[in-house]
C-alpha cells in the first residue's frame, strides 16, 4: 500500500537553529514528491517539486532533497516567520495522479 | 494570493441543513480538487474534476456532491449536515493533473 510518513510530528527550534524534517514514502513508482507549507487556518502553499533521487531544490532558508525512500526539508537559520506546518505529498505512478499526503510536521521557531 | 477564490469564507448552520461552497480556480487551470480538514487533522481528499468531468473520488460521503461547470468554477454541496461535518473545506486547482496544487483560503463550516 502506498504510504507517506512525516517525522517528527512537531519540532521546536530556537531562531537560528538549523534542522531537518523527514518525509519517508513507500510507493510502487514515484511520479513526483511535493512539499507544501500551511499556516494555521490557511490553505497549503506549494513550495517544491522533486522528481528523481539526487534532486535538490532551494528557496530562501529551505532546501528539499530526495532519495529513493525519503525526502528531507532542511531549514537553515530559521526565523519565527518560518513557523508553520510542513506537508509532504507523493504522486505515485499508479495512483491516477492523486496525491498521497503525509500528516505534516508542525514547526515552531522561538525568537 | 494563490489565484483560487473560495466563497463563503465562513458559514454557520444547523444540523440537517444543506450548504453550497463555491470555488473559482486559477485562470487556465482545468483541474479542481476539494479537500476537507478537520481541527488538527490532515487533509482528506474528497473529489477531483478535470475540465468538467469527475476524475477521482476520495473519502467523500454520499451526503456530499460536487460539480464543475463549463466556466470551470466548481461547487461542493453538503447536505443533511452533522456536527462532525464542521471543518475547513479547501478547493485547489492545478494545470491538468499535476501535483503542484494551488489552494484557496478555504471555507470554514461550523455546524451547530
Amino acid at each position: 500500500e502506498d504510504q507517506v510518513t512525516q517525522s517528527p510530528e512537531a519540532l521546536r527550534l530556537q531562531e537560528g537553529e538549523s534542522s531537518s524534517l523527514n518525509c519517508s514514502y513507500t510507493v510502487s513508482g514515484l511520479r513526483g514528491l511535493f512539499w507544501y507549507r500551511q499556516d494555521p487556518g490557511k490553505g497549503p502553499e506549494f513550495l517544491f517539486t522533486l522528481y528523481s533521487a539526487g534532486e535538490e531544490k532551494e528557496k530562501e532558508r529551505l532546501k528539499a532533497t530526495l532519495t529513493k525512500k525519503e525526502s528531507f526539508l532542511h531549514i537553515t537559520a530559521p526565523k519565527p516567520e518560518d513557523s508553520a506546518t510542513y506537508l509532504c505529498a507523493v504522486q505515485a505512478a499508479d495512483s491516477n495522479y492523486q496525491l498521497i499526503w503525509g500528516a505534516g510536521t508542525k514547526l515552531i521557531i522561538k525568537p | 494570493d494563490s489565484g483560487v477564490t473560495q466563497t463563503p469564507k465562513h458559514l454557520i448552520t444547523a444540523t440537517g441543513q444543506r450548504v453550497t461552497l463555491r470555488c473559482s480556480p486559477r485562470s487556465g487551470d482545468l483541474s479542481v480538487y476539494w479537500y476537507q480538514q478537520s481541527l488538527d487533522q490532515g487533509l482528506q481528499f474528497l473529489i477531483q474534476y478535470y475540465n468538467g468531468e469527475e476524475r477521482a473520488k476520495g473519502n467523500i460521503l454520499e451526503r456530499f456532491s460536487a460539480q464543475q461547470f463549463p466556466d470551470l468554477h466548481s461547487e461542493l454541496n453538503l447536505s443533511s449536515l452533522e456536527l462532525g461535518d464542521s471543518a475547513l473545506y479547501f478547493c485547489a486547482s492545478s494545470v491538468r493533473q499535476a501535483g503542484e496544487l494551488f489552494f484557496g483560503e478555504g471555507s470554514r463550516l461550523t455546524v451547530l
